[in-house]
């Protein structure tokens, strides 16, 4: 059953801790990408990759990181730098130029 | 700053009436695309329009592209309730000669009421 995968569905974080939200596709899909969503608001581009071994930052990179060691796999760490990191957090993966397929999402919550 | 802005920010309508969402956008594009998210979902792809295209069609919706005016609108017809959700659209930036970055940038959305 094809598909993107992200985990957790939930993810709570201490002040000054990194933590990493996992993100999984089987679609064979090149290009992948972390977006985060803020209530009501539309989607900012955190990182996005083309290739395996290869990512450019988005608009807010700022506090995160990314790595693209295999083409199934695009992890996000929220790091300590990030000061405002409760948010949703999307993962989708697309061909070049096609249609991009999204997971359900990571809600992520400082506590 | 965000690549494409909707308008309206919000659209309440009832029944079987027709709903338009438009989106700008500020560079150009290899493509623009649509995309409906139902409340703490993920997103779904509803449409994809090339930027050599004009307009396109699948089922009751209607994406029209203006590259001139840097504007796209989304048009769905005979609304249902089932259709309330937040619409965004999604610009694929390119260079000035069309080639893709691979960049994928989203919108602030419209969020759709549809009532029974």
């Amino acid at each position: 059953d094809g598909g993107i995968t992200q985990s957790p569905k939930y993810l709570f974080r201490k002040e000054g801790q990194n933590v990493t939200l996992s993100c999984e596709q089987n679609l064979n899909h090149d290009a992948m990408y972390w977006y985060r969503q803020d209530p009501g608001q539309g989607l900012r581009l955190i990182y996005y990759s083309q290739i395996v071994n290869d990512f450019q930052k988005g608009d807010i990179a700022e506090g995160y990181s990314v790595s693209r060691e295999k083409k199934e796999s695009f992890p996000l760490t929220v790091t300590s730098a990030q000061k405002n990191p409760t948010a949703f957090y999307l993962c989708a993966s697309s061909r070049f130029w096609g249609q991009a397929f999204f997971g359900q999402g990571t809600r992520l919550t400082v506590v | 700053s965000q690549q494409g802005e909707e308008d309206p920010q919000a659209l309440s309508i009832q029944e079987g009436e027709n709903a338009t969402m438009n989106c700008s956008y500020k560079t150009s594009i290899n493509n623009l695309q649509w995309y409906r998210q139902n409340s703490g979902r993920g997103l779904v792809h509803l449409i994809l329009i090339r930027s050599n295209e004009r307009e396109k069609h699948s089922g009751r919706l209607r994406v029209t592209l203006d590259t001139s005016k840097k504007s796209s609108s989304l048009l769905i017809t005979a609304s249902r309730a089932a259709d309330t959700a937040s619409y965004f659209c999604a610009t694929d930036v390119a260079n000035a000669g069309g080639t893709s970055y691979g960049k994928l940038t989203f919108g602030q959305g419209t969020i759709l009421t549809v009532h029974p």
